[in-house]
């Protein structure tokens, strides 16, 4: 069955220091996989995906993933923390059978000046 | 354009009573989505619709949950006889299409709607 963990249930950095979070995934075929993040009242916004190719994938506000098949992970990371990046986020699998998401925990984010 | 829309935003009601969950998706979007989500967890998946059509209902916890889409376009979650856990967040996502491919990227993206907050007391 597929599933998707999330280690790290809090992490605090600083502003302007990097970041990486963590997704490890469980799946049998060739994995579809995302980074979502939710702001406090708002809805869950797309920052990247993955479907195939090239293993390092860019996404919006600066945010990056990169696909490690052996490992089975694709960690989010940017390079340079903004205040406003302070949300929860979420690594989610999508089955290609279906179309249904199989969401981690979350990973909520603070950032301190 | 306007994104997926969900009402009421805020929904108490009494342990026992029904309740109706409406989601407005992307005009145009074929696949609607609805999932779950409790305080401090992840969004889980409980059903969804291409057009008309319930694909996959295989997250709905119990018979008391269902969802219909009867004119393809917007759906409605209900609740019977709510309980207390019953209390959740209930997000609704669509997207153009949801019948990814393998291998391809015709895989959509959805999008997600701001979540009705559900209160059984």
């Amino acid at each position: 069955a597929q599933s998707v963990t999330q280690p790290d249930i809090h992490i605090t950095v600083s502003e302007g220091a990097s970041l990486e979070l963590r997704c490890n995934y469980s799946y049998g075929a060739t994995p579809y996989l995302f980074w979502y993040v939710q702001s406090p009242g708002q809805g869950l916004q797309l920052l990247l995906k993955y479907f195939s190719g090239d293993t390092l994938v860019q996404g919006i506000k600066g945010f990056e993933a990169e696909f490690k098949r052996s490992q089975s992970s694709f960690n989010l990371r940017k390079p340079s923390v903004h205040w406003s990046d302070a949300a929860e986020y979420f690594c989610a699998v999508g089955s290609n059978t279906g179309n249904q998401f199989y969401f981690g925990t979350g990973t909520s984010l603070t950032v301190i000046p | 354009g306007a994104g997926v829309s969900q009402s009421p935003r805020y929904k108490v009601t009494k342990r026992g009573q029904d309740v109706a969950l409406r989601c407005d998706p992307i005009s145009g979007h074929v696949s609607l989505y609805w999932y779950r989500q409790a305080l401090g967890q992840g969004p889980e998946f409980l059903t969804y619709f291409n057009y008309e059509a319930q694909q996959d209902k295989s997250g709905l916890p119990n018979d008391r949950f269902s969802a219909e889409r009867p004119e393809g376009s917007i759906s409605t979650l209900t609740i019977q006889r709510t309980e207390q856990r019953d209390s959740a967040m209930y997000r609704c996502a669509s997207s153009l299409e949801g019948d990814g491919l393998a291998g391809t990227s015709s895989y959509n993206e959805q999008f997600f709607g701001p979540g009705t907050r559900l209160t059984v007391l």
